[in-house]
């Protein structure tokens, strides 16, 4: 059975800029949760998408947005960079959400200039 | 709010050593769920356990074990005869259950172990 997918594996954006990531998610796993990891702050729960519905949240600003379609695939946008959004981005996929057994991608490592 | 606490920032041991990795947990909920996860360098992180409030055995699964003491809000992770393939940075987590219904989980800022040869 195919693993978490997350596309691209790097990314090198400006500030200001935009950039939008993807994940896979293990074949009938319809939760799909987005984590961001960076040295300073650790690992933060972004938010979580069931069915295409966003069901849980984090505390980022609205910059940070995020979407699910109906083959569970999810994409995570992030508007107008700043040096501060540099960091490893996690996708984990789940049968029942965020605080059942996950399964994590190996991530987007997004470096903002 | 939720607070975990993993003191250890970094752990090195010679292969086959025991080594135990501490967590310390803060919450106000009755009931809550603790996890461990393993980073390894390739990134992606790796699902150990969950264990909820209400369970306070021990749990061993081959080299590995946990001890969970509400008493002590710990949930501490041992592996026996450390192998050089456990090296990685290891992750103890909580649950959070939002004013709003949000669920979450809060991670504790991870151990670096590396096991030497």
């Amino acid at each position: 059975k195919a693993g978490v997918t997350q596309t691209p594996r790097y990314l090198i954006k400006t500030r200001g800029q935009q950039v939008t990531l993807s994940c896979s998610p293990i074949s009938g796993h319809r939760s799909v949760s987005w984590y961001q990891q960076t040295p300073g702050q650790g690992l933060q729960f972004l938010f979580e998408y069931f069915s295409e519905t966003q069901r849980n949240k984090g505390n980022f600003p609205g910059r940070f947005s995020g979407r699910q379609f109906s083959n569970s695939r999810s994409e995570m946008n992030v508007s107008t960079l700043e040096l501060g959004d540099s960091a490893l981005y996690l996708c984990a996929s789940s049968l029942v959400g965020p605080l059942g057994e996950q399964y994590f991608g190996p991530g987007t490592r997004l470096t903002v200039t | 709010a939720q607070k975990v606490t993993q003191a250890q920032t970094e752990i090195s041991v010679v292969e086959k050593e025991d080594v135990t990795l501490d967590c310390v947990y803060e919450t106000r909920d009755t009931t809550y769920y603790l996890f461990w996860y393993k980073q390894p360098p390739s990134g992606e992180l790796v699902f150990l356990i969950r264990r909820n409030s209400f369970d306070e055995q021990n749990e061993i699964s081959g080299r590995y074990s946990w001890n969970f003491q509400k008493s002590t809000s710990s949930f501490n992770f041992t592996i026996t005869a450390s192998q050089v393939v456990d090296s990685a940075v290891y992750f103890c987590a909580l649950s959070e259950v939002t004013i709003q219904g949000a669920q979450k989980l809060v991670f504790g800022q991870g151990t670096r172990l590396t096991i030497n040869p």
